[in-house]
């Protein structure tokens, strides 16, 4: 069954410094596609990054990264020069048969993360 | 501005109510979802659809229904409602982009409290 595991319940950064928030999940379909969400105080969910199973390279949008590890299974998100905004809860995501239409997404628990100024 | 959208924000009912929450997409997607999620916990899928007249359960058992009607249009019923259906409703929508895989648009949510 496919699982997504969070382990940081809650990550404290310094303004400006660079964070990972850690994700590692469990498939046994070989295509899949991983995601990361940020969710402010306010509720709504905002889609950061994805990588799919069969890309090569890491992707990157802006500042935010995901360190893909296939044979370990973790999809980590690097946020780079944090800012004071970027406090959030951000939830890492799995959906499994990327190539064959599968769209049924699975959650984390979510990391809150809070950035010192 | 947002593609999504559902109403009401935030909604305070008396236990036994009926209840409908309404969610509306202006992007022509065909899949849409509604997530269950208490605060700082994961969403937990409840109900998705296909299309027009496609509805599925989704991975957590809930007493609510939904309707697919028009493709635009996702509305989430409870028919009775109760202190446990206390949550946030999130609800989404999907197609396929290049840069993100069938990345979901959420809904701002709707913040339920059953009394």
């Amino acid at each position: 069954a496919q699982k997504i595991t969070q382990t940081q319940p809650g990550m404290f950064v310094q303004e400006k410094e660079a964070v990972t928030l850690d994700c590692t999940y469990d498939t046994s379909d070989p295509s899949y596609g991983l995601f990361w969400y940020k969710q402010p105080s306010s509720g709504e969910m905002i889609f950061l990054i994805y990588q799919g199973s069969y890309d090569q390279q890491n992707a990157t949008e802006g500042r935010y990264s995901l360190n893909f590890q296939k044979a370990r299974k973790s999809a980590n998100l690097v946020i780079s020069a944090s800012q004071l905004g970027d406090s959030a809860m951000y939830f890492c995501a799995m959906r499994e048969g990327i190539d064959t239409g599968g769209f049924k997404t699975i959650f984390g628990a979510g990391t809150r993360l809070f950035v010192k100024a | 501005e947002a593609d999504i959208y559902q109403t009401p924000r935030y909604l305070v009912i008396g236990t036994g109510k009926k209840i409908t929450l309404e969610c509306s997409q202006t992007m022509g997607h065909d899949k849409m979802y509604w997530y269950q999620q208490d605060p700082g916990m994961e969403l937990h899928l409840i109900h998705y659809s296909y299309g027009v007249n496609s509805t599925e359960k989704g991975d957590l058992s809930s007493e609510s229904t939904v309707s697919r009607i028009r493709t635009e249009h996702f509305p989430l019923t409870l028919e009775s409602a109760r202190p446990s259906h206390t949550s946030q409703y999130l609800c989404a929508s999907s197609e396929y982009r290049s840069a993100g895989g069938y990345g979901y648009t959420f809904g701002s949510g709707t913040r339920l409290t059953v009394v």
